[in-house]
């Protein structure tokens, strides 16, 4: 069965204070791997998506990463507009119907 | 383009009550999905179309129907609601592609007391 699970649940930083995200992954084969951001009360925002073992991108503040089993999301410098939830979704290789399998996500908070 | 909108916003049932949730998008894509979202628990698909008149069932799929009868539109049914069913919903669309991405409303918070 495919899981996706995030670490840690929570992250409070100081404005500045770089940090990495962890989506750890067990797919039956990767499509692709989406990050979202998610403020509160709202719609879930899409950041990036990853296909392949090895590639990286970037966004502001904002890089995501892609191994075999885990993607890491770094937040460098980050600032308080930086708070929200990081959603972290795989699509099997085996869907074609794009459906996403999501992890419980990382709740950033950045203090000035 | 408004993107995806949801109807309506908040919502307050008693059990056994019924409604709909409509879910509207102008970006012309095939794929439409419904979600819930619970606290610790990440979004879990409920039930998703691929095209007009097309419906499958999700992860979690049972007390909800739904049905898409036009394009834009796709609609989520509670007939008996439970208070099981308090959840934020979110619905998202994309295009067909293999691996397009999915794009969210802004959610409809529903609670059944």
């Amino acid at each position: 069965e495919d899981q996706v699970t995030q670490s840690p649940e929570a992250l409070r930083l100081q404005e500045g204070e770089s940090s990495s995200l962890n989506c750890s992954y067990t797919v039956s084969g990767l499509r692709g791997l989406f990050w979202y951001r998610q403020d509160p009360g709202k719609g879930p925002e899409f950041l990036f998506t990853l296909y392949s073992a090895g590639e990286e991108k970037e966004k502001e503040r904002l890089k995501a990463t892609l191994t075999k089993k885990e993607s890491f999301l770094h937040i460098t410098a980050p600032k308080p507009e930086d708070s929200a939830t990081y959603l972290c979704a795989v699509q099997a290789r085996g869907d074609s119907w794009g459906k996403l399998q999501f992890g419980a996500g990382t709740q950033v908070v950045v203090t000035p | 383009n408004a993107g995806v909108t949801q109807t309506p916003k908040f919502r307050v049932l008693k059990t056994g009550q019924s409604m709909t949730l409509l879910c509207a998008q102008d970006m012309n894509h095939e794929y439409m999905y419904w979600y819930r979202q619970d606290p610790g628990m990440g979004l879990r698909l409920i039930h998703y179309s691929v095209g007009e008149g097309t419906t499958a069932k999700g992860e979690v799929p049972d007390g909800y129907n739904v049905s898409r009868l036009k394009k834009q539109n796709f609609l989520l049914g509670l007939e008996s609601a439970a208070p099981s069913q308090t959840s934020v919903y979110f619905c998202a669309s994309r295009y067909r592609g293999l691996t397009d991405t999915q794009y969210f409303g802004p959610g409809t918070r529903l609670t059944v007391l």
